[in-house]
């Protein structure tokens, strides 16, 4: 079964038209959330880690937040440089050391400038 | 620290050939993942060390596929004999709290 869904798949915006994705997780005990980005022909660069819900981190436009159920990346006035797929993971709680991720599929996000 | 180091970045190679791919996590880490992405699949953890010893194959899809450490400094992911549906990109990924480091990644095509 699906452990991290992110919806939705592709997004494309005006640049400063502000927005959010969701990541969702079925896992239960949660022991950390991250998230990541991923641009064209790269590896995936890491953005924040979340551990408990109502835990908010900020990095320039992006905050993301953590609900019980979800999270959510909002984005405040993008700019084209925000640019990439966004991925969700969550730290699988049968894995050993508590280091194994899952991701989800990753949300594709195009800011037009 | 020059992050993650993987090679080669491209390989191009023929049905039955054998594959090997190479990383050198960031000094200091413990942890190494080896990850494969496709469009269909996303990002799947075939298997990760911890101390250079294999801690969770489960994702190795089958016997073709193999992974070794030899040390905290280097590790191969080989496939032998190379099939079509191998064609992805394989990363290599380290750690040492939670927070995983991704290299820059193998884009493998057989052809």
């Amino acid at each position: 079964e699906d452990q991290v869904t992110q919806s939705p798949e592709a997004l494309r915006l005006q640049e400063g038209e502000s927005s959010s994705l969701n990541c969702s997780y079925t896992v239960s005990g949660l022991r950390g959330l991250f998230w990541y980005r991923q641009d064209p022909g790269k590896g995936p660069e890491f953005l924040f880690t979340l551990y408990s819900a109502g835990e908010e981190k900020e990095k320039e436009r992006l905050k993301a937040t953590l609900t019980k159920k979800e999270s959510f990346l909002h984005i405040t006035a993008p700019k084209p440089e925000d640019s990439a797929t966004y991925l969700c993971a969550v730290q699988d709680p049968a894995g050993q050391g508590a280091q194994k991720l899952v991701f989800g599929q990753g949300t594709r996000l195009t800011i037009n400038p | 620290d020059a992050g993650v180091i993987q090679s080669p970045r491209h390989e191009v190679t023929e049905m039955g050939q054998e594959v090997t791919l190479r990383c050198k996590p960031i000094s200091g880490h413990d942890y190494l993942f080896w990850y494969r992405q496709t469009m269909m699949r996303g990002l799947e953890l075939l298997i990760y060390f911890n101390n250079n010893v294999p801690i969770d194959d489960s994702g190795m899809p089958e016997d073709r596929f193999s992974a070794k450490m030899p040390n905290a400094s280097f590790s191969t992911l080989k496939i032998q004999p190379s099939e079509p549906r191998d064609s992805a990109v394989y990363f290599c990924a380290s750690s040492y709290q939670p927070t995983l480091f991704f290299g820059p990644g193998t884009r493998l095509t057989v052809l």
